[in-house]
């Protein structure tokens, strides 16, 4: 059964530092990945998407990895921001089908 | 081009209602998606479109829903008999497939409470 992971589920971290989030997927025959932002009461926004061969992926303060082998991915937040308080989820598509499989989602706070 | 648009944005209802939910895709975005999402959770996948052909529906679409898109622009999700169960927010997506990796662009939802 294809699977999203991400963890971890809930963050909250001091206006202006650094924080990673994970996401674990087993989800086969990949095709690519996709990092959402999603502000509360509002649909998902897409950051980053990265196919089998991409490693690194950057977005402004975002950087995205993968690491196709392990099935891991991470997103990386440089120097937060207060706007960046929302959800951020974890969304990989199988190559055999159309339907794309979410994680739950991490929530981040950034407190001033 | 305003992007994906949903109406209403928020619906309450009393249990055993029938509600309605409107979804406007991106012009010329030929293939439109339907989520439930709940609190704490990622988006779940309900059905999808490819023009006006209503192609895969989730196990979880029971037989009181009905999703159509009649002309392959915009669409509409019925919510027969509600129960309190179907509280959640309901996500509309449109993409353009036919070149290049597909991207799903969201609307804001629209949030339903069945009291």
């Amino acid at each position: 059964k294809n699977q999203v992971e991400q963890s971890p589920q809930s963050l909250i971290i001091l206006e202006g530092k650094n924080c990673t989030l994970q996401c674990n997927y087993t989800v086969s025959p990949f095709s690519n990945l996709r990092w959402y932002k999603q502000d509360t009461g509002r649909g998902p926004v897409s950051l980053t998407i990265m196919t089998f061969s991409e490693n690194t992926k950057s977005n402004g303060r975002y950087t995205a990895t993968l690491d196709a082998d392990t099935k891991q991915s991470s997103l990386h937040i440089t120097a937060s921001q207060l706007s960046d308080s929302a959800s951020y989820i974890c969304v990989v598509r199988s190559g055999g089908s159309y339907i794309p499989t979410f994680g739950r989602g991490t929530s981040l706070i950034v407190h001033p | 081009d305003t992007g994906v648009s949903q109406n209403p944005r928020h619906k309450i209802t009393k249990r055993g209602q029938n509600v309605t939910f409107r979804c406007d895709p991106i012009s010329e975005h030929n293939r439109l998606y339907w989520y439930r999402q709940t609190l704490g959770q990622g988006p779940e996948f309900l059905t999808y479109f490819q023009n006006e052909a209503q192609l895969e529906k989730s196990r979880l679409l029971s037989d009181r829903f009905s999703a159509e898109r009649p002309k392959g622009s915009f669409s509409t999700l019925e919510i027969q008999r509600t129960e309190q169960g179907d509280s959640a927010m309901y996500l509309c997506a449109s993409s353009l497939v036919g070149g290049g990796l597909e991207t799903q662009y969201f609307g804001p939802g629209t949030r339903l409470l069945v009291l």
